[in-house]
């Protein structure tokens, strides 16, 4: 199946820095996600970019799908921006009954330090 | 707009009993509808999904079973629960095939 890493798997902030996450993943995908996970467990959407470039406020992705990597921006972070952050990918297994599934990396743990 | 609902929040069971989660969407209709779980650490791994009522896939082998008696209705089960199930339930839905996919807000289930 298809393979998704992300770096750093630890990033510490002081609060006003700004930071890159990086998702490489080893297949061509039809879908592309990143989440937020808070500190209580709910997944946040962040954005469905399977390609190009997107901005929400001080987010901002963009995924390169011919080179297969998505980088998710971080601008002056804020302590609220602490979590877990995931990268997700979809590849259409060419069926369209089998359903769509998302292939999960391990995360990068942010913490924004005050 | 959309929401999903899973309950319990947390539960804590005793090795060998039954389990049951359930999860409901509304505001859309024929969604695809998935279970995943969440060890300690931090990866998410895909359990069942459903693309319609009585239509389930298992991606793993297990101790659990899934059921969809209604439209928006997904069930996890066990029949007798084991240590290693312990962890964090999510449920999710999607639009359709490559759709977005959104989560719900967790079952936290403690196996002693």
């Amino acid at each position: 199946g298809i393979q998704v890493e992300q770096s750093p798997p630890d990033l510490i902030l002081q609060e006003g820095a700004n930071s890159t996450l990086r998702c490489n993943f080893s297949d061509s995908v039809n879908n592309l996600q990143w989440f937020h996970q808070n500190p209580w467990g709910q997944l946040i959407n962040l954005f469905y970019i399977p390609s190009g470039t997107k901005q929400n406020g001080r987010l901002s992705a963009t995924t390169v799908a011919t080179e297969r990597y998505s980088l998710l921006y971080i601008s002056s972070s804020q302590t609220t921006d602490s979590g877990v952050y995931f990268c997700a990918v979809e590849r259409f297994p060419g069926e369209e009954t089998s359903g769509s599934r998302l292939t999960f990396g391990e995360g990068t743990q942010l913490t924004v330090n005050p | 707009s959309q929401t999903i609902h899973q309950w319990p929040a947390t539960l804590v069971q005793p090795v060998g009993s039954p389990l049951s989660l359930e999860c409901t969407v509304e505001g859309t209709s024929n969604p695809n509808l998935y279970w995943y779980r969440q060890a300690a650490g931090r990866g998410l791994q895909l359990l069942f999904y459903s693309i319609g009522i009585d239509q389930i896939s298992s991606e793993v082998p297990q101790n659990l079973s899934a059921s969809r008696p209604q439209d928006r209705q997904f069930i996890l089960s066990s029949k007798k629960l084991l240590l290693s199930d312990s962890g964090f339930y999510l449920c999710a839905w999607a639009g359709g095939l490559g759709a977005e996919q959104f989560f719900g807000p967790g079952t936290r289930l403690t196996v002693l």
